[in-house]
């Protein structure tokens, strides 16, 4: 168990909708770090924060949006949902703003229909 | 040309035997270089992680860079059943965005 939560553990919605992924970071950490998982792109970073700030953005859609609040949890937003979307998103945690040290959650698994 | 190159596997060895991964990358800026485990359905788990080229030892995993050759290794000594799972090699240069490979599927035979 890496200490980062993440809920839900599963999420089915339709084509269209919009739906809000929650992270909870390891105690101590202030870097939260969002990825996607799919089968034909394997593990690729949307965004990072650090304390509340963004820090660094990767291929992440503009349909997608994200934010740290002060008390570091994290949410993913992501709207407008398309098949394509479907994928197991992934948040990390790190004690340090730079990425080199990053603990994962287990995962939401969104199966868009 | 992809970044980060890892073969997928998968890779099937009996255990006790000696397994290495290798990742290969293009980019000459990367300095920080990782090694994550993913077990089915679960999320990536560190296993190490080195700066700049040199080896790394952590009981039975060694981690290898070579930057001369844009290489990095990861070798399993006297591997176990329980170590069936994804390998992920990741990299970065400008530390905030990580470079992941496709992963290779192990499968450790009893």
């Amino acid at each position: 168990d890496s200490g980062v939560t993440q809920t839900p553990k599963h999420l089915i919605t339709a084509t269209g909708q919009r739906v809000t992924l929650r992270c909870s970071p390891r105690s101590g950490d202030l870097s939260v770090y969002w990825y996607q998982q799919s089968l034909d792109q394997g593990l690729q970073f949307l965004i990072q924060y650090y304390n509340g700030e963004e820090r660094a953005k990767g291929n992440i859609l503009e349909r997608f949006s994200a934010q740290q609040f002060p008390d570091l949890h994290s949410e993913l937003n992501l709207s407008s949902l398309e098949l394509g979307d479907s994928a197991l998103y992934f948040c990390a945690s790190s004690p340090r703003d730079t990425g080199y040290e990053q603990y994962f959650g287990p995962g939401t698994r969104l199966t868009v229909t | 040309q992809k970044e980060v190159e890892q073969d997928p596997g998968p890779l099937s060895v009996p255990e006790g035997a000696i397994v290495s991964l290798n990742c290969t990358y293009s980019n000459s800026a990367f300095q920080y270089f990782m090694w994550y485990r993913q077990y089915s359905r679960k999320g990536p788990e560190l296993l190490m992680y080195t700066y700049s080229s040199g080896n790394k030892e952590d009981g039975r995993f060694t981690a290898q860079v070579d930057k001369s050759s844009k290489y990095i290794s990861l070798f399993i000594r006297d591997s176990q059943p329980s170590d069936s799972a994804t390998y992920l090699c990741a990299m970065s240069a400008v530390i905030h965005k990580l470079i992941f490979g496709t992963g290779t599927l192990l499968a450790v035979q009893p």
